[in-house]
C-alpha cells in the first residue's frame, strides 16, 4: 500500500528565510509519480510539480526547488527567500501507475507553513 | 474560463437531509475524482470515474453516490447527512496518459459542507 509522510506539522519562518518541507513516501511499485500541491488560506488546491520515479533530476522553478532521492524515498521541497504569500498548507502526494490505483492520489498530512513579515 | 468548477461553494444543512454537489470540468479530461478533506486537513480519495465508468470506490458509506452523466461532469449525492460528513469536498480531473495513473490532477475550488 502506498503511504506519504510529512513529519513536519507546522513550520514558522521569518520572511526571506529559506525553508525545506520534507516528504517521505512508501510504495511497492517501480513506476510512480510524486506531486506537491499548495493550499493557500483561500482553500483551493494548486498544483506545483509532478515527478516520475525514473527522473531523479532536481528541479528549480523560481524560488522553488525540489530534491527527489529514491535511495531515501524522499521528495523534499525548498522555498528560497520565503515571502508572506508562501504561507499555506503544502501537500506531498503519490500516485502509482497501473493496477487498481488508476491515478489515485495518496496525500501526506500536510505541512502548515507560516511566513512572518 | 474556470477549469474545474463546483457548486455550491458552501452548503449548510441539517442532519438527515439529502444534498448534492455538482462538478464540471472544461479541460476535456477523461477522468474525474472526488476527495474529502476533513477538519485536520487530511485529503482522501472517495471515488474516481473514467469516461463515465466508476474506477475507484474507496471505503465510503453507501449514503454517498457519485453520478457521471457525461465525462465532463461528476456529481456527488449524499443521503441522510450525518454530522461526520462535515468537510470540504474537492472534485478533480486528469487526462490519463500512456500508463493508467500518474497524470496531474487539477482540483476544483472545493465545497464546504457543514451538517448541523
Amino acid at each position: 500500500a502506498q503511504k506519504v509522510t510529512q513529519a513536519q506539522t507546522e513550520i514558522s519562518v521569518v520572511e526571506k528565510e529559506d525553508v525545506t518541507l520534507d516528504c517521505v513516501y512508501e510504495t511497492r511499485d517501480t513506476t510512480y509519480y510524486l506531486f506537491w500541491y499548495k493550499q493557500p488560506p483561500s482553500g483551493e488546491l494548486v498544483f506545483l510539480i509532478r515527478r516520475n520515479s525514473f527522473d531523479e533530476q532536481n528541479e528549480i522553478s523560481g524560488r522553488y526547488s525540489w530534491n527527489f532521492q529514491k535511495s531515501t524515498s524522499s521528495f523534499n521541497f525548498t522555498i528560497t527567500a520565503s515571502q508572506v504569500v508562501d504561507s499555506a498548507v503544502y501537500f506531498c502526494a503519490l500516485s502509482e501507475a497501473g493496477g487498481t490505483s488508476y491515478g489515485k492520489l495518496t496525500f501526506g498530512q500536510g505541512t502548515i507553513l507560516t511566513v512572518h513579515p | 474560463d474556470t477549469a474545474v468548477s463546483q457548486t455550491p461553494k458552501y452548503l449548510v444543512t441539517q442532519m438527515g437531509n439529502d444534498k448534492s454537489i455538482k462538478c464540471e470540468q472544461n479541460l476535456g479530461h477523461d477522468t474525474m475524482y472526488w476527495y474529502k478533506q476533513d477538519s485536520k486537513k487530511f485529503l482522501k480519495i472517495m471515488f474516481s470515474y473514467n469516461n463515465k465508468e466508476l474506477i475507484i470506490n474507496e471505503t465510503v458509506p453507501n449514503r454517498f453516490s457519485p453520478k457521471s452523466p457525461d465525462k465532463a461532469h461528476l456529481n456527488l449525492h449524499i443521503n441522510s447527512l450525518e454530522l461526520g460528513d462535515s468537510a470540504v469536498y474537492f472534485c478533480a480531473s486528469s487526462q490519463p496518459g500512456g500508463l493508467a495513473g500518474g497524470e496531474t490532477q487539477y482540483f476544483g475550488p472545493g465545497t464546504r459542507l457543514l451538517v448541523l
